[in-house]
């Protein structure tokens, strides 16, 4: 069955620390990988998504993932965070006919 | 655009007691997701609907849940009897795409239940 892990349940980081949360997932086909992010209060929006091609894809606010095929990872990258990247990221794979698999997510604290 | 609304935002019942929520996508999308996100956890498909028809549904607990999208555009999600489990975030979520979907969704903020 299709799966998808997420590393950390709860970082927590000090502004202009850099950030890198890891996402693995489990599906034999072709995947479409997503990031979502749900700021407090607000609903969930994608950050970023990799169909096909370059596998450094780049995303809003300054974030990127890498695609590396052989270790079915999607890591989340960003340089340098704010306090307004306090918020929950989640990982996702496409299983196929728009179905969406979710990771269990990953809480981001950015102390100021 | 208007994104994808959702209600009630918040609703607490007892136990055994029956629920609805509504969904409303965003205009001209052809599939529509609902999902269960508990706390602590990721969202988790419970139905999954192109136009008017149900294209998964295989993780909806039937015994209690149940929903429709009579119409092809809004929907609802109903609980009954609601067990303290159910205590979730509904999401719904819509796409445009159809058969090709390639998973981008956009989802509305949610309706909060706490059964009691």
């Amino acid at each position: 069955a299709q799966s998808v892990s997420q590393h950390n349940h709860h970082v927590i980081l000090s502004e202009a620390a850099s950030l890198e949360l890891g996402c693995n997932y489990s599906y034999g086909g072709t995947v479409n990988l997503f990031w979502y992010v749900q700021y407090p209060g607000q609903h969930l929006q994608l950050l970023l998504k990799y169909f096909s091609g370059d596998p450094l894809v780049k995303g809003i606010k300054g974030f990127e993932a890498e695609f590396i095929k052989s270790k079915f990872s999607f890591n989340l990258r960003k340089p340098s965070v704010q306090w307004s990247d306090t918020a929950e990221y989640f990982c996702a794979v496409n299983a196929g006919g728009g179905k969406l698999i979710f990771g269990q997510g990953t809480e981001l604290s950015v102390k100021p | 655009e208007a994104g994808v609304a959702q209600s009630p935002r918040y609703k607490i019942i007892e136990k055994r007691q029956s629920v609805a929520f509504w969904c409303n996508p965003i205009s001209g999308h052809a599939t529509l997701y609902w999902y269960q996100q508990i706390l602590g956890q990721g969202p988790k498909l419970l139905i999954q609907f192109q136009n008017n028809g149900v294209v998964d549904d295989s993780q909806l607990p039937k015994d209690r849940f149940s929903a429709e999208r009579l119409k092809g555009v809004d929907s609802t999600l109903k609980i009954q009897p609601a067990k303290l489990e159910d205590s979730a975030v509904y999401l719904c979520a819509s796409s445009s795409t159809g058969q090709r979907n390639t998973g981008e969704l956009f989802f509305g903020e949610g309706s909060r239940l706490t059964v009691l």
